[in-house]
């Protein structure tokens, strides 16, 4: 069964810093595209940021283009979000999904709140 | 950026009805289409790929259709645990979501 389990979420002060991790298993990860995809509160889904299958190549959105790192470690089967200078509007529940043409499956999700 | 627009924004139906969902994109975006669930609580669920593909697991009742800037999703025949916020995606450019049609019981 593929899982993906997020992590590292919590209180951070605005201008400080996250990293969020995900945990995968049930599939080859190194074969896959693993994303990184955010909901506000009571909001839609807005993608953040991609990391390839082909070991290096990254995709970020234009509203965390750069404050944010993905990078993964495929011998961990991880990947992992850095967020930089945080701000309000990144308070969100962060899912870890595989791939980017569709995301699927996604993780729980792990809440990111933004306030001093 | 390619802005989704569904419609409409609220959908309230009985169990056993059939459901229509909109999704129009500000351009082209071929057949790079998905369709999501979400429930309260829980992550989106991949329901239809590529306009029109059931993912995995996915009942028949639930169907996919449309190209270029229109899609669809119906719904046949509305279940219980079918009434959720329902979110389209394309992937012709960078990933967007469209801003979600809650289905509702009546």
């Amino acid at each position: 069964e593929v899982q993906l389990l997020e992590s590292g979420g919590g209180l951070v002060q605005p201008g400080g810093s996250l990293r969020l991790s995900c945990a995968a298993s049930g599939f080859t990860f190194s074969n896959y595209a693993m994303s990184w995809v955010r909901q506000a509160p009571g909001k839609g889904l807005e993608w953040v940021s991609t990391f390839s299958s082909d070991g290096y190549t990254t995709f970020d959105a234009d509203s965390v283009k750069g404050r944010s790192i993905i990078s993964r470690d495929n011998s961990k089967m991880a990947v992992y979000l850095q967020m930089n200078s945080v701000r309000g509007e990144d308070t969100a529940v962060y899912f870890c999904a595989r791939n980017w043409e569709e995301f699927d499956p996604w993780g729980q999700g792990t809440l990111v709140t933004v306030s001093s | 950026e390619i802005v989704l627009t569904q419609s409409p924004a609220t959908l309230s139906l009985s169990p056993g009805e059939r459901a229509t969902l909109s999704c129009r994109a500000s351009q082209s975006v071929n057949r790079y289409l998905a369709w999501y669930q979400q429930k309260p609580g829980q992550a989106p669920r991949l329901l239809i790929y590529d306009a029109s593909n059931r993912a995995t697991g996915i009942p028949a009742r639930f169907s996919g259709s449309g190209s270029g800037r229109d899609f669809t999703l119906t719904i046949s025949s509305l279940e219980p645990e079918d009434f959720a916020v329902y979110y389209c995606q394309q992937r012709f450019n960078w990933p967007t979501f469209g801003q979600g049609t809650r289905l509702e019981i009546k």
